[in-house]
């Protein structure tokens, strides 16, 4: 059964911890991506990661860190940097396509991150 | 930075009517793809458009992308009260980058 899961569905933190979400695929896909959602808002990209051990910031990569040390899992911390973590957090994974383009993106169910 | 913007916002329809949502766009794409979201869960995969392509059909869905306005819409025939979702189009930049850009989504109500 193939697919992209990510754990725990909602995690609780208290101001100045450090918490990490986990996303794995067994889709064999090349990239995996990691978005924020705020309440009816659009996606935000925070990091992506075209290839094992490369992984490249998005749009608002501060106070998140990331890796990629295995092509299935691409875990995200959310560190006490990040100054309003409470949102929705979708992790993503494609494959690449002809021409080196890449396909469309198969997303998780998500995290719900809620600081306390 | 959101590439994609969505329009209308929101959309309220009876059941059975159809849904059109339109999407426009500020630079050069590879291709389009339209999203569906239900609350709390995940995207799903609805259609990708090529930028070479102008018109697209999966079942009820119909999607058309005009490169020299920068604009696709998608319509939904003959819609079910399944259907009320948020709807996302994302663009892929030209090149091999494999980012895409979402815009802030439409809200469709389908009224049973």
């Amino acid at each position: 059964d193939g697919g992209i899961t990510q754990s725990p569905k909602y995690l609780f933190r208290k101001e100045g911890q450090n918490v990490t979400l986990s996303c794995e695929q067994n889709l064999n896909h090349d990239a995996m991506y990691w978005y924020r959602q705020d309440p009816g808002q659009g996606l935000r990209l925070i990091y992506y990661s075209q290839i094992v051990n490369d992984f490249q910031k998005g749009d608002i990569a501060e106070g998140y860190s990331v890796s990629r040390e295995k092509k299935e899992s691409f875990p995200l911390t959310v560190t006490s940097a990040q100054k309003n973590p409470t949102a929705f957090y979708l992790c993503a994974s494609s494959s690449r396509g002809a021409g080196g383009s890449y396909n469309e993106q198969f997303f998780g169910p998500g995290t719900r991150l809620t600081v306390l | 930075s959101q590439q994609g913007e969505e329009d209308p916002q929101a959309l309220s329809i009876q059941e059975g009517e159809n849904a059109t949502m339109n999407c426009s766009y500020k630079t050069s794409i590879n291709n389009l793809q339209w999203y569906r979201q239900n609350s709390g869960r995940g995207l799903v995969h609805l259609i990708l458009i090529r930028s070479n392509e102008r018109e697209k059909h999966s079942g009820r869905l119909r999607v058309t992308l005009d490169t020299s306005k920068k604009s696709s819409s998608l319509l939904i025939t003959a819609s079910r009260a399944a259907d009320t979702a948020s709807y996302f189009c994302a663009t892929a930049p030209t090149g091999a980058n494999s980012k895409l850009t979402f815009g802030k989504g439409i809200t469709l109500s389908v009224r049973p």
